[in-house]
């Protein structure tokens, strides 16, 4: 199975612009979340998508957004970018089921800079 | 709420030598545990989980985790690392329902020749 596809891997931007990224899920998993991973501040949760639905989200501004299409494919958006958006951003998909599984399959994450 | 504490942020450690990445996490309600590994320029992979059962848990090469509910622990230790072992490990928790997850910030592993 091909594992968690993240596009593009890098990117740089200045301030006040937007910003989408996209990550493709492994085969058959319905939920992908995002992450945004800061040195000193660790991975911090941005929102969890499943069947087209966002189920979960964590403490981000609306400027974050993100969507799930119909083949389990998401996009994050970030608009009026600031410099602090600095980051990896991971996408994670998991098995489908309201439960937990135990188990995120992580990408190799989006690297944004803002200058 | 849910959090979680890495106690190190960096931790070196010689080759063949025992090593103990610590661990503590609160929440009001009972959570799942995990540790995972990031290497460098990749994402995260899933070392080792706690779900229910035994709280001994051993997971991918040679690391072992003990879940200790009255100090809300759970230490991930290897009798003895190799220089593969460098990475960032971290800790997560996450509740029964639902598939959000809370990180720790991280603990730097060095191991040293």
């Amino acid at each position: 199975k091909a594992g968690v596809t993240q596009t593009p891997r890098y990117l740089i931007k200045t301030r006040g612009q937007q910003v989408t990224l996209s990550c493709s899920p492994i085969s058959g998993h319905r939920s992908v979340s995002w992450y945004q991973q800061t040195p000193g501040q660790g991975l911090q949760f941005l929102f969890e998508y499943f069947s087209e639905t966002q189920r979960n989200k964590g403490n981000f501004p609306g400027r974050f957004s993100g969507r799930q299409f119909s083949n389990s494919r998401s996009e994050m958006n970030v608009s009026t970018l600031e410099l602090g958006d600095s980051a990896l951003y991971l996408c994670a998909s998991s098995q489908p089921g309201l439960r937990v599984t135990g188990e995120l399959f992580f990408g190799e994450g989006s690297r944004l800079t803002v200058l | 709420a849910q959090s979680v504490t890495q106690l190190d942020s960096q931790v070196p450690v010689f080759e063949e030598a025992p090593v103990e990445l610590r661990c503590n996490y609160s929440s009001s309600v009972s959570v799942y545990l995990f540790w995972y590994v990031q290497y460098p320029n990749q994402g995260l992979q899933l070392l080792l989980k706690y779900l229910s059962g035994s709280t001994l848990v051993k997971g991918i090469n040679g690391f072992e985790a003990e879940f200790n509910k009255s100090q809300t622990s759970f230490h991930l230790r290897k009798p003895s690392v190799h220089i593969s072992d460098t990475a960032e490990y971290f800790c997560a928790v996450s509740r029964f329902t639902g598939n959000q997850f809370y990180f720790g910030t991280g603990t730097s592993l060095t191991v040293i020749p």
